[in-house]
């Protein structure tokens, strides 16, 4: 079956202007996570949801970030007025609940590039 | 908080060689233990899992063992490949409803024919 699908792959954007990230999670999955994988700061947790409400939001980095997700499938991560410290690879993983026993399937990322 | 650390790298070996790449943890209750690898231009890839203490995970010819005296869950691998260049990630989920990876900083392998 089709694996976690996000978008776009990659996006460049001039420093200042509002982004926004797509997941796309397994079909079935009722947890999505989002990561951000950067050269100083390896994979950090950003946000967890369980269905459409985020239990979990301790990871964002400022104010500027926010995420949402509707109807229990794709979620949308946004990135105000962005800055250059934003430059990273957007990850999103999705899993059966989140149970212990419950692998994270990753998808290939968004890789955002701040100029 | 909790947290994972790497050996730092990268790391290059000769096809055939003996591999361990060292992961310590340190966390509150009972984490689960992760080793997720990231091939060349491919996303993230759960590699091996393991939930508790004694627990060894294995795939792919590779295994680690969850060692709670040690706080470690140190990844080995008996002949490598020029197949296993790749980055490597040990990674912890909290026990409970804590439900977010926590990654070490990974290491970059690289293995010569």
């Amino acid at each position: 079956g089709a694996g976690v699908s996000q978008s776009p792959s990659n996006k460049v954007t001039e420093k200042g202007k509002d982004v926004e990230l797509r997941c796309d999670p397994i079909s079935g999955h009722t947890a999505l996570y989002w990561y951000r994988q950067s050269l100083g700061q390896g994979l950090e947790f950003l946000i967890y949801f369980q269905g459409n409400s985020a239990p979990d939001k301790s990871g964002l980095p400022s104010d500027r970030f926010s995420a949402e997700r509707t109807g229990g499938s794709v979620s949308t991560l946004t990135i105000q007025r962005t800055q250059q410290e934003d430059s990273a690879v957007y990850l999103c993983a999705s899993s059966y609940f989140h149970g212990e026993n419950q692998p994270q399937h990753f998808g290939d990322g968004t890789r955002l590039s701040i100029l | 908080g909790d947290s994972v650390t790497q050996m730092e790298g990268p790391v290059t070996l000769s096809e055939e060689a003996f591999l361990t790449i060292n992961c310590t943890y340190t966390a509150t209750g009972y984490p689960s233990l992760f080793w997720y690898v990231q091939y060349p231009g491919e996303g993230l890839q759960l590699l091996l899992k393991a939930t508790k203490a004694d627990d060894k995970g294995s795939n792919k010819g590779f295994e680690a063992t969850y060692r709670k005296e040690t706080t470690s869950f140190h990844l080995e691998k008996g002949s490598v490949q020029v197949s296993d260049s790749a980055v490597y990630f040990c990674a912890l989920r909290g026990g409970g409803a804590n439900s977010k990876l926590t990654f070490g900083k990974g290491i970059t392998l690289s293995v010569r024919p």
